[in-house]
């Protein structure tokens, strides 16, 4: 079986300019998270989709974030314009099942850098 | 304030010797608590998690955690260190407070194992 999968691996973009990361949950998974760790800090909590609709997107840092899930599948997010201060690993998680125990599976993360 | 907390942020161990991983959490209510480890260009990976049904939890790769709710700790142990072990450790927490998706991360442990 497949995990999730998190497309690309590694993006360098200027100032100003735009990037969409893109994951492919674990197939069957209603839920989708996205995370990201700046350089040296924890690992930070961005939103929770259930199928397409955001259950929790208190995490996002300002509007220039946008996620989305269409269909309920993948997820995209893209950052608009890209500031430096955004730089980091993006995490992409999914879980099957409703539960405060439930295991989240995490992807190889998109490096993200700013320059 | 910091929901969870661990102590130390490398941490350097001999092969054959004891592992032991510092979390602290900060709830008045016992939470949810998980260990990740990421190994090298690797996702996350869930190694155990307490869900109040034992405070004695064991996990993969001969790992185990116990919860001590009198001093809000979650530490992570293994007997006897292998090579493999050298990754970086997450304390990771569900807090009743929060949507029942959301994990909030420590800064993780980097661990090194020397021969």
């Amino acid at each position: 079986e497949a995990g999730v999968t998190q497309f690309p691996s590694h993006s360098v973009i200027e100032k100003g300019q735009t990037v969409t990361l893109r994951c492919d949950p674990i197939s069957g998974h209603d839920n989708l998270y996205w995370y990201r760790r700046v350089m040296g800090k924890e690992i930070k909590f961005l939103l929770h989709f259930v199928k397409e609709s955001k259950q929790d997107e208190s995490g996002m840092p300002n509007n220039r974030f946008l996620a989305e899930r269409t269909g309920g599948t993948y997820s995209t997010l893209k950052v608009q314009p890209a500031e430096l201060e955004d730089s980091g690993v993006y995490f992409c998680a999914s879980s099957q099942g409703t539960g405060w125990d439930t295991e989240a599976f995490f992807g190889q993360g998109t490096r993200l850098t700013v320059v | 304030a910091q929901s969870v907390t661990q102590l130390g942020s490398h941490v350097s161990v001999s092969e054959g010797a004891l592992v032991l991983l510092r979390c602290n959490y900060s709830s008045s209510v016992p939470p949810y608590l998980f260990w990740y480890v990421q190994y090298p260009n690797q996702g996350l990976q869930l190694l155990l998690k307490y869900t109040s049904a034992a405070t004695l939890v064991k996990g993969i790769n001969g790992f185990e955690a116990e919860f001590k709710k009198s001093e809000t700790s979650f530490h992570l142990t293994k007997p006897s260190a292998h090579m493999s072990d050298a990754a970086e450790y997450f304390c990771a927490v569900r807090l009743s407070g929060d949507s029942w998706g959301k994990l909030q991360f420590g800064a993780g442990t980097q661990v090194v194992v020397t021969p």
